[in-house]
């Protein structure tokens, strides 16, 4: 059992380049969800799905976008990335979203 | 909007010593309030989750309690170890399936 596994680990942009950073749980969790971590703020949810093929806003969604097609796999598109959205970023699942969150190890994005 | 509070922003205490962690939330509306660990460069690791009808929780050297009325939680941890040494993080679950963070108290304890 891997749990929730995430890649990449580290990954340096250029403004206005695009990415996607994966996101998988083999844990048959319905509930994904990424957030963003900054130094002083706490973590902020970004986006968040209830299931496959549901997916809706968390409070930064702005400049990301998401889906989930598979139970499994809950990636994160970044489509023009700026220097704002240097972060950390980390995706968590659970059964049922209201239950004990798993968390990934995360992906240290940098944007110049 | 729901806003999570956590004091002290760090805390430095010998090796031992009994330690209390403090979480405040603005909206008593939640389905429950959970702690996590965070390790330097790691991700989050699930402490301990207290059910919105329930007013503590144990595991080991650990125990929390919830105050929804009062909007407070406590993170109580016993005879701290250097291996505590972490940011524990409170995040309080809201209606819609979304968990709001606080921004985390910073423990070291020395051995």
């Amino acid at each position: 059992n891997a749990g929730v596994t995430q890649t990449p680990k580290f990954q340096v942009l250029k403004t206005g380049q695009s990415m996607t950073l994966q996101c998988a749980q083999d844990m048959n969790h319905e509930y994904m969800s990424w957030y963003r971590q900054d130094p002083g703020m706490g973590l902020r949810l970004i986006h968040y799905s209830v299931g496959a093929g549901i997916t809706d806003q968390g409070e930064v969604p702005n400049g990301y976008n998401v889906s989930r097609s598979t139970t499994e796999d809950f990636p994160l598109r970044l489509l023009s990335a700026a220097p704002s959205q240097t972060s950390v970023y980390f995706c968590a699942s659970s059964y049922t979203g209201i239950d004990t969150q798993y968390f990934g190890p995360g992906t240290r994005l940098t944007v110049l | 909007k729901q806003e999570v509070t956590q004091i002290p922003a760090a805390l430095s205490v010998p090796e031992g010593e009994n330690l209390v962690l403090n979480c405040s939330f603005t909206d008593s509306a939640i389905y429950n309030l959970q702690w996590f660990r965070q390790d330097p460069g790691k991700g989050l690791t699930s402490l301990l989750l207290i059910q919105s009808s329930q007013r503590e929780q144990t595991s080991g050297r650990l125990n929390a309690s919830l105050d929804k009325s009062s909007g407070r939680s406590t993170l109580y941890i016993a005879a701290s170890q250097p291996g505590d040494s972490a940011t524990y993080l409170c995040a309080v679950m809201e209606y819609g399936n979304k968990l709001v963070f606080g921004a985390g108290t910073i423990l070291r304890v020395k051995s």
